[in-house]
């Protein structure tokens, strides 16, 4: 089944323990993204990467890292997480060179908790 | 399921009525829009996109239609279905890799 998928979907941590949120997609897919979703706010996008080994900033990328290793994984990874990093997290992927210029591929969501 | 957002705008309507779903943009030069249906639970799924050179699209039971010159955006669903309650999103983008997204609009469905 082609999919999207994000582990661990439920995560609670406190202030400064390293943690990654991992996304892996199996559809063959060169662009990724990561995204936030916070009530009243709608999703807005961390960071995105065309392809391997290559990763931009998106309009909220302060306090996350990300890298591109392998085309299929994009893992999110907060160094020193802290409470205003609590929120509902979205990885996607989409099959385009053109990028976002296409239909994105969600995954379930990861709902991470600051403590 | 997931709270997407408590303070939404909702529209509510009727099983089997049309529904039409608003969305003011944000640039005049954003040249790709997309909708998307989020479910409580789940993540974000497409609906249908347009581009700019277009002023309507049409897919199975949704027409998207683009004013440029007020910068609004619409979705019509029509014969409203309980399974299209959900929260719905339209996004834009322009010259860039990236999706800027609305805060979003609840639709409920009752019998």
């Amino acid at each position: 089944e082609a999919q999207v998928t994000q582990n661990p979907r439920y995560l609670i941590t406190v202030t400064g323990k390293k943690l990654t949120v991992t996304c892996s997609q199996n559809m063959n897919h060169e662009y990724m993204s990561w995204y936030r979703q916070d009530p009243g706010l709608g999703l807005r996008q961390i960071y995105y990467s065309m392809n391997v080994e290559v990763t931009d900033k998106g309009d909220v990328p302060e306090g996350y890292k990300v890298s591109r290793k392998e085309k299929r994984n994009f893992p999110l990874i907060l160094e020193s997480p802290s409470p205003n990093q609590t929120s509902l997290y979205f990885c996607a992927s989409s099959d385009s060179v053109a990028g976002a210029y296409n239909e994105q591929f969600f995954g379930p969501g990861t709902r991470l908790t600051v403590l | 399921g997931e709270s997407v957002g408590l303070h939404l705008p909702t529209l509510s309507v009727q099983e089997g009525d049309n529904s039409i779903i608003n969305c003011a943009y944000s640039n005049s030069a954003s040249d790709y829009f997309i909708w998307y249906k989020q479910e409580s639970g789940k993540g974000p799924q497409f609906i249908i996109d347009i581009r700019s050179n277009m002023d309507k699209r049409q897919g199975q039971r949704v027409t998207v239609l683009l004013n440029k010159t007020v910068k609004h955006l619409s979705l019509q669903i029509a014969a409203t279905q309980p399974g299209d309650s959900a929260v719905y999103f339209c996004a834009e983008i322009y010259n860039t890799d990236k999706l800027i997204f609305g805060t979003g609009t609840r639709l409920q469905v009752f019998p």
